[in-house]
């Protein structure tokens, strides 16, 4: 069965440092997220993409973040200098079709850990 | 805001049918009930969803009542390996972004 997957499963960096986290999502869909969700609390949406470009964004995902499809299977999150509170799980998801009626697929997530 | 509720949580016994409970009172027309869990240290995994008729997969089945503001989701025999943290999302028509609320854990005893 054809599944998203993320590299790495667990970044640890220094705060203030540049991360990038990695995507594949399966091969023919079209439409690309990020969530992320903080140790014991909810699943939260950051940025959803389409056609090369943001469809939307959250309040939590500011001039720090940044996605991109630098080629024709990966999807990027970079965080720029990241803070403390970056600290999560981030999970990666793909569908064919917009999610109101499809389902997204997720990845096992990348692990976080800005010290 | 998820605008969904759920109970925090809920036990069952293996073998045992299990109906999750959704409550989402203010729901539109046009916008669907997905239900997704969260096996214990893994991402989101979708269930089903459904809009106006009931629904039957193989993990699962949707129940969406009649006047749409309340749906229960149906595992026929819960076995260890579903217990997780079950979300009811109602996605709107505008984009489509899941919005995941706190969910039901669910428990299942052997």
């Amino acid at each position: 069965e054809p599944e998203v997957t993320q590299t790495p499963s667990h970044q640890v960096t220094q705060m203030g440092q540049e991360v990038i986290l990695r995507c594949v999502p399966i091969s023919n869909h079209l439409y690309f997220y990020w969530y992320r969700q903080i140790l014991g609390q909810k699943v939260e949406f950051l940025v959803s993409f389409y056609n090369n470009e943001i469809s939307e964004k959250s309040e939590i995902f500011d001039d720090q973040f940044s996605v991109e499809r630098p080629d024709g299977s990966n999807f990027t999150l970079k965080i720029r200098s990241t803070k403390l509170e970056d600290s999560a799980m981030y999970f990666c998801a793909s569908s064919w079709g917009e999610q109101m009626n499809t389902e997204a697929f997720f990845g096992q997530g990348t692990r976080l850990t800005v010290v | 805001d998820a605008k969904t509720t759920q109970p925090n949580s809920m036990e069952s016994n293996e073998e045992e049918p299990v109906h999750l409970p959704c409550n989402h009172s203010t729901i539109s027309g046009t916008d669907y009930i997905h239900w997704y869990r969260q096996l214990p240290s893994q991402g989101p995994e979708y269930v089903i969803h459904g809009l106006t008729s009931n629904v039957n997969n193989r993990m699962a089945s949707l129940a969406i009542a009649e006047d749409r503001k309340s749906s229960t989701l149906i595992l026929h025999r819960a076995t260890l390996r579903d217990a997780a943290v079950y979300y009811c999302i109602r996605i709107y028509n505008q984009g489509g972004k899941l919005i995941f609320g706190q969910g039901t854990e669910l428990s299942v005893k052997p």
